[in-house]
């Protein structure tokens, strides 16, 4: 059965700054998703990592994938306020099933 | 384009009360979920349909039933609530199996 486990569970960071959220599963994926949740809101899909070495950017947020390492990163680049919310990935296992971690509360301060 | 659309938005039940959750979907896809989120465990899948008419447990299936009549409804079902049944809960669809899956904006369920 997939686990998913995100790292940190945590972050609290300053303006400016770059960090990496860490998503680690237990067996084989053969997709990725990242997505993000503010507050009393719903999940926006942010990135989905389809195949291993993928690499996607949005504005200062940055996803991979690394299916032999069973790792995928969130790299964020010179944080800002409006970058805090709680982000999830999520991996996949018999074909459909979607298992999220526990996701990353990021709040960016001044 | 109303995307996904959950109803209700809030629900209060009594224990043992039965209950229906509806998901409306305007993008002819063919998957849709549901999913339950609690505080600190992230959103965990109740079941699933990979189009109309076929329906399939998820991770967390016990007490819940459902059904996909039409492509565009996904209904969620609580036979007899539970306290533990409180959370908040999402629906999900998506046009392929790869593809991002889009949610509503969830629906608050208290049982008491």
């Amino acid at each position: 059965e997939l686990k998913v486990e995100q790292n940190p569970l945590f972050l609290s960071m300053q303006e400016g700054k770059n960090y990496t959220i860490y998503c680690n599963y237990s067996t084989t994926s053969d997709r990725l998703y990242w997505y993000r949740q503010d507050p009393g809101k719903s999940l926006e899909s942010l990135f989905v990592l389809l195949s291993n070495g993928a690499v996607k950017q949005e504005g200062r947020l940055m996803a991979s994938l690394d299916t032999k390492a069973r790792l995928s990163t969130l790299h964020i680049t010179a944080a800002v306020h409006d970058l805090s919310a709680t982000y999830f990935c999520a991996g996949v296992y018999n074909t459909d099933k979607l298992i999220f971690g526990t996701g990353t509360r990021l709040q960016v301060f001044p | 384009n109303a995307g996904v659309t959950q109803t209700p938005k809030f629900r209060v039940l009594k224990t043992g009360q039965s209950m229906t959750l509806l998901c409306a979907q305007d993008m002819n896809h063919e998957y849709m979920y549901w999913y339950r989120q609690d505080p600190g465990m992230g959103l965990r899948l109740i079941h699933y349909s990979v189009g109309e008419g076929t329906t399939a447990k998820g991770e967390v299936p016990d007490g819940y039933n459902v059904s996909r009549l039409k492509k565009q409804n996904f209904l969620l079902g609580l036979e007899s609530a539970a306290p533990s049944q409180t959370s908040v809960y999402f629906c999900a669809s998506t046009y392929y199996w790869a593809g991002p899956q889009h949610f509503g904006d969830g629906t608050r369920l208290s049982i008491l």
